[in-house]
């Protein structure tokens, strides 16, 4: 079955740094692989995702590049703000069916 | 949040005991998910359903059944609860064969003691 590695699991950055979290995916049978953000206490909620078809997706601040070769995709955040701390998760599916997450990533945002 | 409700949030209850956490939505989503989430581990699939009474185990099904007899509803039943299946549960839908994005309950937090 699928296997999902996620790094770093935890990510300390400055105020207005770039973050980049970095997940490897095993199954080449996967083609849709999203990205949660989770706050303390709260439900995870998409922030980006990004189908096989393509390579890389941009939405503001937030870009995720997927290289279907290697099996890795990332999330890059710029100019990061303190609301970006949180725990992020990536995931991979198979036509959107079943999901496998990693296992988080924790990125804290120092003022 | 795609109007999905779980209920209850928290639950204590004791080894041996059956518990039915249960998920409900309001969007007519075809496809609903039961996810535990523990320390280090991510969100693990447990059991998913792509339509009423077609259901599917994940990849942590032990000790666990479901059962979907309504659009809306998706019932999660710990037959015998075991201090193992301590965790947070969150069930999560999507609507369409082309529209991956799922969305999240808020939880239901279950001790077993």
């Amino acid at each position: 079955g699928e296997n999902v590695e996620q790094h770093p699991s935890t990510l300390s950055v400055q105020e207005g740094d770039s973050a980049v979290i970095k997940c490897t995916y095993s199954d080449s049978a996967s083609n849709y692989f999203p990205w949660y953000k989770q706050e303390l206490g709260k439900r995870p909620q998409l922030i980006i995702d990004i189908r096989s078809n393509v390579g890389e997706k941009k939405d503001q601040r937030i870009a995720v590049t997927l290289n279907k070769t290697a099996k890795h995709f990332s999330l890059h955040i710029t100019e990061t703000q303190p609301e970006d701390s949180a725990v992020y998760f990536c995931a991979a599916s198979p036509n959107g069916q079943n999901f496998v997450f990693g296992p988080g990533t924790r990125l804290s945002v120092l003022p | 949040d795609a109007g999905i409700t779980q209920s209850p949030r928290h639950k204590v209850t004791e080894t041996g005991t059956p518990v039915t956490l249960r998920c409900h939505q309001t969007e007519n989503h075809r496809y609903m998910y039961w996810y535990r989430q523990d320390p280090g581990h991510g969100l693990r699939l447990i059991h998913y359903s792509y339509g009423v009474k077609d259901t599917d185990k994940g990849e942590v099904s032990d000790g666990y059944s479901v059962s979907r007899s309504k659009t809306e509803d998706f019932l999660l039943t710990l037959e015998s609860a075991t201090s193992s299946q301590t965790s947070v549960y969150f069930c999560a839908s999507r609507g369409t064969d082309y529209s991956y994005e799922q969305y999240f309950g808020p939880g239901t937090r279950l001790t077993v003691t």
